[in-house]
C-alpha cells in the first residue's frame, strides 16, 4: 500500500504570495490532518478533514485554509505569507476509528524570503 | 497549561542499553488515546506505539513498550536494547474530543542519542 505523499517536497516563496501544498492519503483512509512543525512552536495543529468536512481547526489565522476532496485528497492554502510561517508542513491520514494511528507523510519544507 | 509535557530535551543513551522517554499529559477526558511518534532527522514522523485510556495492559511493539500509569497521567516509551537507528526526535501525542470533533496535540520532543 502506497504511503501518504506531499507536494512540493520543497518550496521557496516569498512574503506576501500564497501557497497551495497537496496531500495524498493512503487508500482507504478517509481523515487527513495537516500539523506545522518549526523550531520554536513543535508540531502545531492545523486541521481535520473526514470526508470533505473540516471536524476541527486549530488555532491559526485565517490566512491558513484547506479543503479535502472527494477522492479524500487534501489541499491546504496559506495566502499573505509572513517570514513566520517558514516551517515543515506534514499531512497525516488515518484509518476508521476515532483513535487510530496517524500515518505521517514526508512533508513540504516552505521557506518565505 | 502543556497538554503534553516531555520534561527531557536530550538524553543519551549507550548502545544495547534500555532508555525510558518521559510523558505526562493532560485530560478531563475519560476517553483519549496515547501516541509515541519518531521523527528521524529525514523529518518523516513514523509511528511507534499506541495506547488507548481504557487499555489495561501496557501496549507493547517490538523494542517499545509504553509504561501506561493512568493515576498519575504519564505514557513513558521505553526503549528495549537501543541502536545506533533509534536516534532521533521522540513525540508523545494525545488525541482527546474537542469542540465535536477530535484533537491530536504533540509534546515538544525529546532527541535521544544513541552512543557506540
Amino acid at each position: 500500500k502506497a504511503g501518504v505523499t506531499q507536494t512540493p517536497r520543497y518550496l521557496i516563496k516569498t512574503r506576501g504570495q500564497q501557497v497551495t501544498l497537496s496531500c495524498s492519503p493512503i487508500s482507504g483512509h478517509r481523515s487527513v490532518s495537516w500539523y506545522q512543525q518549526t523550531p520554536g512552536q513543535g508540531l502545531q495543529f492545523l486541521f481535520e478533514y473526514f470526508s470533505e468536512t473540516q471536524r476541527n481547526k486549530g488555532n491559526f489565522p485565517g490566512r491558513f485554509s484547506g479543503r479535502q476532496f472527494s477522492n479524500s485528497r487534501s489541499e491546504m492554502n496559506v495566502s499573505t505569507l509572513e517570514l513566520g510561517d517558514s516551517a515543515l508542513y506534514l499531512c497525516a491520514s488515518r484509518g476508521l476509528g476515532t483513535y487510530n494511528e496517524q500515518f505521517f507523510g514526508p512533508g513540504t519544507r516552505l521557506t518565505v524570503l | 497549561a502543556q497538554k503534553i509535557t516531555q520534561t527531557q530535551p536530550g538524553m543519551f543513551v549507550q548502545e544495547k542499553e534500555a532508555v525510558t522517554l518521559d510523558c505526562t499529559y493532560d485530560t478531563s477526558d475519560q476517553s483519549y488515546g496515547l501516541f509515541w511518534y519518531k521523527q528521524p532527522s529525514s523529518g518523516e514522523m513514523i509511528f511507534l506505539i499506541y495506547q488507548g485510556s481504557y487499555d489495561e495492559q501496557n501496549a507493547t511493539e517490538g523494542r517499545y513498550s509504553l509504561n501506561f500509569q493512568k493515576a498519575r497521567k504519564s505514557a513513558n516509551l521505553v526503549i528495549s536494547a537501543s541502536q545506533l537507528g533509534d536516534s532521533a526526535m521522540y513525540f508523545c501525542a494525545m488525541r482527546e474530543p474537542q469542540g465535536g470533533g477530535f484533537k491530536t496535540i504533540f509534546g515538544a520532543g525529546t532527541r535521544l542519542f544513541v552512543k557506540a
